[in-house]
């Protein structure tokens, strides 16, 4: 069974400092990881998706990364800042289905 | 555009009664989908459609039904709720939702969501 895990729960820096956050997952045989940004109160919103044949993903100050055979992936931010501040989820598709196993999160803080 | 509205924002009701939470896109997307969000649990599927006039169990559907009359909208509906099913509600579309060219028609588009308590 696909479980996917983050570490840490939460995590607060200074504005500025470069951070990763980390996603695993127990089954190497996916077909796609996504990480999602979510806001309190508000919804999820896409930020990268990585098929299985790639091993990383860029957008602006983001960069998502995918190794399969260790069941990881990790999505760096560069230069936080606090609009950073939100709950970072990572999905795994677990096959050609429609079913996306999710992480619980973490909850990231910026501090100016 | 919208985007993803859902309808309402907040809700509190009684054990036993029924409400209907209601999903529209304007986007034009095919998939629609309604999740639900629980501390410590995740995200969980309860149920989604494929296009209009379809719906497909998830993996917590027991409690609820679903009805897509029309593309634009995807309704939720609780016959007797219960306590177990305060939550928070997700809907989300995309307009595919498996991997077709890039990948990029796979992304899920998400509502603001919809909190509700069962007393």
């Amino acid at each position: 069974k696909q479980e996917v895990t983050q570490i840490p729960a939460a995590l607060s820096v200074p504005e500025g400092e470069n951070l990763v956050l980390n996603c695993s997952f127990t089954d190497s045989a996916i077909y796609n990881l996504q990480w999602f940004r979510q806001d309190p109160g508000k919804g999820l919103t896409s930020l990268l998706l990585i098929q299985s044949s790639q091993r990383e993903q860029t957008s602006g100050r983001l960069n998502a990364s995918l190794d399969k055979s260790s069941g990881r992936s990790t999505l760096y931010i560069a230069a936080s800042q606090p609009g950073d501040s939100a709950t970072y989820l990572c999905a795994v598709r677990a096959g050609n289905n429609r079913k996306l196993i999710w992480g619980l999160g973490t909850s990231l803080a910026v501090n100016p | 555009n919208a985007g993803v509205t859902q309808t309402p924002k907040f809700r509190v009701l009684k054990t036993g009664q029924s409400m209907t939470l209601l999903c529209a896109q304007d986007m034009n997307h095919e998939y629609m989908y309604w999740y639900r969000q629980d501390p410590g649990m995740g995200l969980r599927l309860i149920h989604y459609s494929v296009g209009e006039g379809t719906t497909a169990k998830g993996e917590v559907p027991d409690g609820y039904n679903v009805s897509r009359l029309k593309k634009q909208n995807f309704l939720l509906g609780l016959e007797s709720a219960a306590p177990s099913q305060t939550s928070v509600y997700f809907c989300a579309s995309s307009i595919e939702n498996r991997f077709v060219g890039s990948g990029n028609q796979e992304t899920q588009y998400f509502g603001p969501g919809t909190r509700l308590l069962v007393l």
